[in-house]
């Protein structure tokens, strides 16, 4: 069964820095593209970050919001994805998503539940 | 504000069938087979239920469809069921530089 676990999430003061965990379980990790999605409070999703897989170089992505800010990484050998967020600001309070692209086409096939992310003084 | 628009709710009674738009742009929806449709029941993680325009995913009842036409996309869902009751986002690839965008979601009543 694929298991996505996100983890990492809390209270910030902006400015501040955290860095959020995806345990992935159930498939082969080391194939598969990964993203980071995020929700804030009352508002629709909006994509954050991806990496791709070993075969495509580990290359990256990122949304003009967050670019230059956060950074996306991953340890295959540890089945699991990672993102570090510098210079929050209250704009980024959200639930962080972690989430599977389903064969590289921007479809994700699994999220895991999410950790919420609250950057306020 | 979100990239792509959806109504905000939209409701039907068990058994009917209801129709949930997500209206794009030729940069988007338009130029993209990549649209994807998700199910989100709050506090829980979201559900691929359509992907590349029409595709359902194994495990997906055939009472869930999609279709688009030009710049809006479309999730159909037929013989209603209390289960079905949840929030609904669109999903599309939008180029390069901006990659992908969501919709600002739907919630689903049934009645």
């Amino acid at each position: 069964e694929v298991q996505l676990v996100e983890s990492g999430g809390g209270l910030v003061q902006p400015g501040g820095s955290l860095r959020l965990s995806c345990a992935a379980s159930g498939f082969t990790f080391s194939d598969h593209y990964m993203d980071w999605v995020r929700q804030a409070p009352g508002k629709g999703l909006e994509w954050v970050a991806r990496s791709r897989n070993k075969v495509n170089s580990y290359t990256t992505q990122y949304a003009a919001s967050v670019l230059g800010r956060f950074t996306i990484s991953r340890d295959d050998s540890q089945n699991s994805l990672y993102l570090q967020m510098n210079s929050l600001k209250t704009e980024d309070t959200a639930v962080y998503y972690c989430a599977r692209d389903h064969g590289g086409n921007w479809n994700y096939d699994y999220w895991g539940q999410g950790t919420l992310v609250t950057v306020s003084s | 504000q979100s990239a792509l628009t959806q109504p905000r709710s939209v409701s039907g009674s068990p058994g009917q069938s209801v129709a949930i738009s997500c209206t794009g742009t030729s940069s988007d929806v338009g130029g993209s087979v990549f649209v994807s449709w998700y199910q989100h029941h709050p506090g829980k993680a979201p559900r691929l239920m359509i992907y590349d325009v029409s595709q359902r995913p194994s495990g997906v009842p055939d009472r869930f469809s999609g279709s688009k036409s030009g710049n809006t996309a479309s999730l159909t869902i037929s013989g209603l069921q209390a289960e079905d009751e949840a929030d609904y986002y669109c999903c599309s690839y939008a180029g390069t530089y901006t990659h992908v965008v969501f919709g600002g979601g739907t919630k689903l009543t049934v009645l």
